[in-house]
């Protein structure tokens, strides 16, 4: 069954770096992924797709302090310089024929 | 930039049929390169796949509500709809429609709920 795991929430300081993880379920290592953000009463808005070879593929207007990679089963999203506008829940999602799914979603913090 | 919006009745009673409208605009609906879905997130909740659909007619749905839902491509109004029967509290969310290519595009959302 295709799943994608993501922690509940995350924190960083201002002006650091975070890394959020998204892992695809056994045997589903070899899917891309893609990653939204949704900030508070807000709709979510498409950063990026990220591949099992770690390319990604960014959105119209998304800074270059977002960017994403790969490990195995793990897909990431790094966010670096924080900024307070980065605080906001991070959903990836996967899809295959006749399927999406999103993962639980992470909630991060900007301290 | 693909740009899409929700439209529909922000209130529907139990057991009737939730109908939303998603209008496309600066592209095509007849793309090749897009499928059209539907996402709901409940509210403090996480986004939840309801369906996706291609222009051509080919529809896939999340399991869980496949029984209840269809989703339909209009070409010649460049719109996409999305039907929900049987309507329950657990229904009430907010609804996004979103493009799913070679990028992602969403819709604001509006927010639909199910009460008497």
């Amino acid at each position: 069954q295709l799943v994608l795991t993501q922690s509940p929430s995350a924190s960083a300081s201002l002006g650091t770096s975070v890394r959020l993880t998204c892992t695809l379920s056994s045997g589903h290592s070899g899917y891309a992924i893609a990653w939204h953000q949704q900030q508070t009463q807000q709709g979510p808005r498409f950063l990026m797709k990220v591949t099992s070879d770690g390319g990604h593929s960014k959105g119209d207007g998304i800074p270059d302090r977002f960017s994403g990679s790969s490990s195995g089963a793990e897909r990431y999203l790094i966010i670096s310089s924080l900024q307070s506008e980065d605080e906001a829940d991070y959903y990836c999602q996967t899809w295959g024929t006749g399927i999406r799914v999103f993962g639980g979603g992470t909630k991060l913090t900007v301290l | 930039q693909l740009q899409l919006r929700e439209s529909g009745p922000g209130l529907v009673k139990p057991s009737a049929t939730l109908s939303l409208t998603c209008t496309v605009s600066s592209g095509s609906i007849s793309s090749d390169n897009y499928f059209w879905g539907w996402v709901r997130q409940p509210p403090g909740k996480g986004l939840e796949w309801i369906g996706s659909a291609y222009y051509s007619g080919t529809t896939y749905y999340n399991p869980s509500l496949k029984s209840r839902v269809t989703i339909s491509v209009d070409t010649s109004k460049n719109q996409f709809s999305l039907k929900l029967t049987s309507v329950t509290a657990a229904d009430t969310a907010m609804y996004f429609c979103a493009g799913e290519g070679l990028f992602f595009a969403w819709g604001q959302g509006t927010l639909v709920t199910v009460s008497a």
